[in-house]
């Protein structure tokens, strides 16, 4: 059973281009959460969905910052016009269940230069 | 809100030496305890967890004790070994906040010298 699969594991952008990260959860698992983890801090909850809905966006930026879960395919953390600031790991993690621990991917390190 | 505070680090042990890293929180509700690991260049993994009061979460030599009167969850193993070496985090999740919602402490980064 194959584990959270993120990709890019390493992504590169210029200052106003777009990151798109992807995060394919586990066999089974219909709940899906992103993190930021800026260096040197912990991890930072961004949002949680579940097929087709976002159910907890009380972490996500207000501006530039917006994820999706379609009913096909991975979810999408989609990062527009970034910035320096946005430079970060960012984690996805999934669940089988709302109250089930989380299982988490191994991450995109994202870079704006 | 909710928030988990966590000693800091870095933490530098030789193999065999007691290890303490304490986590405390601040919750709304009854939550529940969890020690994630995270090892170089890779995400968390569940190290433990605890779900309510007096409860105590052992795995791999780890183990931390759900303490509500101290408001603490302090992870402690016996002897450390070098593989040991990686940041721990301490998080809760409450079940009046949306799913499995983490809110996690600032990690303490650990290294065991051989």
């Amino acid at each position: 059973n194959a584990g959270v699969m993120q990709n890019p594991r390493h992504l590169v952008r210029r200052r106003g281009q777009e990151a798109r990260l992807r995060c394919s959860p586990m066999k089974g698992h219909s709940h899906v959460y992103w993190y930021r983890q800026l260096p040197e801090e912990g991890l930072k909850f961004m949002v949680y969905l579940q097929k087709e809905n976002i159910i907890d966006e009380s972490g996500m930026p207000k501006e530039r910052f917006s994820a999706e879960f379609p009913k096909e395919g991975p979810s999408i953390l989609r990062i527009q016009q970034v910035v320096r600031g946005d430079s970060a790991a960012y984690f996805c993690a999934s669940s089988p269940t709302p109250n089930s621990p989380l299982h988490f991917g191994n991450g995109t390190r994202l870079t704006v230069t | 809100g909710n928030s988990v505070t966590q000693m800091e680090g870095p933490v530098t042990l030789s193999e065999e030496a007691f290890l303490t890293i304490n986590c405390t929180y601040t919750a709304t509700g009854y939550p529940s305890l969890f020690w994630y690991v995270q090892y170089p260049g890779e995400g968390l993994q569940l190290l433990l967890k605890a779900t309510k009061a007096d409860d105590k979460g052992s795995n791999k030599g780890f183990e931390a004790t759900y303490r509500k009167e101290t408001t603490s969850f302090h992870l402690e193993k016996g002897s450390v070994q070098v593989s040991d070496s990686a940041v721990y985090f301490c998080a809760l999740s409450e079940r009046e906040t949306s799913g499995s919602r983490l809110t996690f402490g600032e990690g303490t980064q650990l290294t065991v010298n051989p």
